[in-house]
């Protein structure tokens, strides 16, 4: 049973096309975060959420608490964006992680 | 600069050796956490922290210890590696307010291979 469920797994996208990944979970949640995964490995941070949508630069993270789903748009997608885009979904203490959706932009 | 540290970068280990994990923070945060990542499976946890001297079971814990004797440090150890812990490990960190845990930050990952 897996508690956070994204989808696609795998996405290519042309540059300059608009992403969408999205993030379904089955835990009661107090925040859904998305995370970034660089080719090299390195994660980072991008969002926290538990209400609405947030936006920072071409990045927008929205969520819907009554439906459990996330989604993380890119708009005018770069091949600087082709990462493993994780969503976390945090409880208490705890997080519980998405497979990740491993996206390729090519120029 | 500020963030998260892991020591060491790569390790090969055989069968029943056993090896400690290094992982400091200088954010001053009370979470910590270890996890392990494998191809399809997601990043899972073993151990956690919620602050100096105090740790508890994640999803994944069998074969692992832990130890937080200090705030700024958190150790995972493996007393008789497997080849089934052969995996990337990352440390991480956070802190709450409320309901919510902030500034959650990755160290740069421990490639382990047991063989």
């Amino acid at each position: 049973k897996n508690e956070v469920e994204q989808s696609p797994q795998n996405l290519t996208a042309q540059e300059g096309e608009f992403i969408t990944i999205n993030c379904s979970y089955s835990v009661g949640i107090s925040a859904l975060h998305w995370l970034q995964q660089h080719p090299g490995g390195g994660i980072v941070s991008l969002f926290m959420l538990s209400s609405g949508k947030k936006k920072h630069g071409r990045l927008i993270a929205t969520i819907n608490i009554q439906e459990k789903h996330s989604s993380l748009h890119i708009t005018a997608s770069h091949p600087r964006d082709s990462a493993v885009y994780i969503c976390a979904a945090n409880t208490g203490n705890q997080f519980y992680f998405g497979t990740g959706t491993s996206l390729t932009v090519i120029p | 600069n500020a963030g998260v540290t892991q020591t060491p970068k790569f390790r090969v280990l055989k069968t029943g050796q056993s090896m400690t994990l290094l992982c400091a923070q200088d954010m001053n945060h009370e979470y910590m956490y270890w996890y392990r990542q494998d191809p399809g499976m997601g990043l899972r946890l073993i151990h956690y922290s919620v602050g100096e001297g105090t740790t508890a079971k994640g999803e994944v814990p069998d074969g692992y210890n832990v130890s937080r004797l200090k705030k700024q440090n958190f150790l995972l150890g493996l007393e008789s590696a497997a080849p089934s812990q052969t995996s990337v490990y990352f440390c991480a960190s956070s802190y709450r307010e409320g309901n919510y845990h902030y500034g959650y930050t990755f160290g740069s990952g421990t490639r382990l291979t047991v063989v």
